[in-house]
């Protein structure tokens, strides 16, 4: 079975400026995760999508970040604007309830 | 809610020897407990996991223990390889749906020839 698609590998962006990220999942898996992993540090949730639906953003820095997923697939997580502590890899993550299978992730530099 | 600690934070071993992990979750109604292993530039892969209701479970060189009474649980490797060295996190959930995994801040194993 195909992984976990991201995409980009690597962005290296300002400070203020905005970045998109992008997620296709496991073809099946209704829930949908993302992930921040600042270097040295295990995986912290941002959000969890459950088909369309978003089933926890409590750690999701809401006036910065955004995340859409549309149709239950794909999934979009944005950052307008960036901090310097943003720099971190973002990872993707489908499953069924309680199983993460994530993606390479997003490497993200913000200078 | 739940979190989970992770020791130690680095590990060195010679190849072929044991190395073991352990972390502790504070949550008791955490039932799943998942190891990932994670190589530079790659996102975290499943190696192995438990549910509540066994003890321990094995794979090969690999194998986990799980104490609910005291709330920990261990990864053990046996016959190490070079090419075991990777950074591994220990993870905990309620297994409820909407639940999402909550990670230890890993451990960086090195495995020497």
């Amino acid at each position: 079975e195909a992984g976990v698609a991201q995409s980009p590998r690597y962005k290296i962006i300002e400070k203020r400026q905005s970045v998109a990220f992008w997620c296709n999942p496991i073809s099946g898996h209704a829930t949908l995760y993302w992930y921040q992993q600042i270097l040295g540090q295990g995986p912290k949730l941002l959000i969890q999508f459950q088909n369309n639906g978003v089933v926890d953003d409590s750690q999701l820095p809401k006036d910065r970040f955004s995340a859409e997923r549309l149709k239950g697939v794909d999934s979009t997580l944005k950052i307008q604007p960036a901090k310097l502590e943003d720099s971190a890899v973002y990872l993707c993550a489908g499953g069924q309830p309680r199983e993460a299978f994530f993606g390479q992730g997003t490497r993200l530099t913000v200078v | 809610g739940e979190n989970v600690e992770q020791h130690p934070s680095t590990l060195s071993v010679q190849e072929g020897d044991s190395a073991v992990i352990k972390c502790t979750y504070s949550d008791s109604a955490s039932n799943y407990f998942p190891w990932y292993k994670q190589e530079l530039g790659k996102g975290p892969q499943l190696i192995i996991d438990i549910r509540s209701n066994v003890g321990e479970k094995k794979d090969q060189r690999i194998a986990v223990t799980l104490n609910k009474t005291a709330k920990h649980f261990s990864l053990h490797i046996t016959e190490t390889q070079p090419e075991d060295s990777a950074v591994y996190f220990c993870a905990a959930s309620n297994g409820q749906a909407g639940t999402a995994l909550i990670f230890g801040k890993g451990t960086t194993l090195s495995v020497s020839s």
